[in-house]
């Protein structure tokens, strides 16, 4: 069946260093994707997307790749800081089922 | 703007019990969801809204139910709260699809079922 990162990883990164958050996607129809972060408490919040024409877009500190060959989008977060740790999850979209799979999410944990 | 507001933040119920959760946005979207989000597993789907007096299913809708009666507000509904229903409770609003637009968020409520 469809799936998005089936497992919870976890990454424990040093402050300054970057961050490299993966995630594997199973359906080959999905054509957008995105990233969302998730702090403690609160509901996820839109990071970055990209769509499947592209392979990769870059925000303020923040890159997303897509290899749609291996099905893989990763999101790297520059220079990370003790605000960037939360649970970021990927979610891929549809255009042609018109849905939307949400992975369990990866916890970033950034040591000061 | 406000965003999505959800409420209540937490609540118990016993089993059983009924109640409501309220979501509002006041950015004239269109489109509202609903998702449960279980511990280490990705959100899921339980009902959807494309616009005021239509609803539908999403993945997970057993035990709930919904109505869209303004373009704003969008209450999910537990008639008989079952302990499988204990979860984190999100909604969620887009201009357009869920398959090309990235969604808004509320803060979510904690349900538990005891």
């Amino acid at each position: 069946g469809e799936s998005v990162g089936l497992h919870l990883p976890t990454l424990s990164v040093q402050e300054g260093d970057n961050s490299i958050i993966n995630c594997a996607y199973s359906n080959s129809a999905s054509d957008y994707f995105i990233w969302y972060k998730q702090e403690s408490g609160k509901g996820p919040q839109f990071i970055i997307d990209i769509r499947s024409n592209m392979d990769k877009r870059q925000g303020q500190r923040v890159t997303v790749l897509l290899n749609k060959t291996v099905k893989h989008l990763s999101l790297q977060i520059a220079a990370t800081q003790p605000g960037d740790s939360a649970v970021y999850f990927c979610a891929e979209n549809s255009l042609i089922n018109d849905k939307v799979i949400f992975g369990p999410g990866t916890s970033l944990s950034v040591i000061p | 703007n406000a965003g999505v507001t959800q409420t209540p933040k937490f609540r118990i119920l016993k089993i059983g019990q009924s109640m409501t959760l309220q979501c509002a946005q006041d950015m004239n979207h269109n489109y509202m969801y609903w998702y449960r989000q279980d511990p280490g597993m990705g959100l899921k789907l339980i009902y959807y809204s494309v616009g005021a007096g239509i609803t539908d299913k999403g993945e997970v809708p057993n035990g709930y139910n919904v109505s869209r009666s303004t373009t704003e507000d969008f209450p999910l509904r537990l008639e008989l709260a079952a302990p499988s229903q204990t979860s984190v409770y999100f909604c969620a609003s887009s201009s357009f699809g869920q398959s090309t637009d990235t969604q808004y968020f509320g803060p979510g409520t904690r349900l538990t079922v005891l």
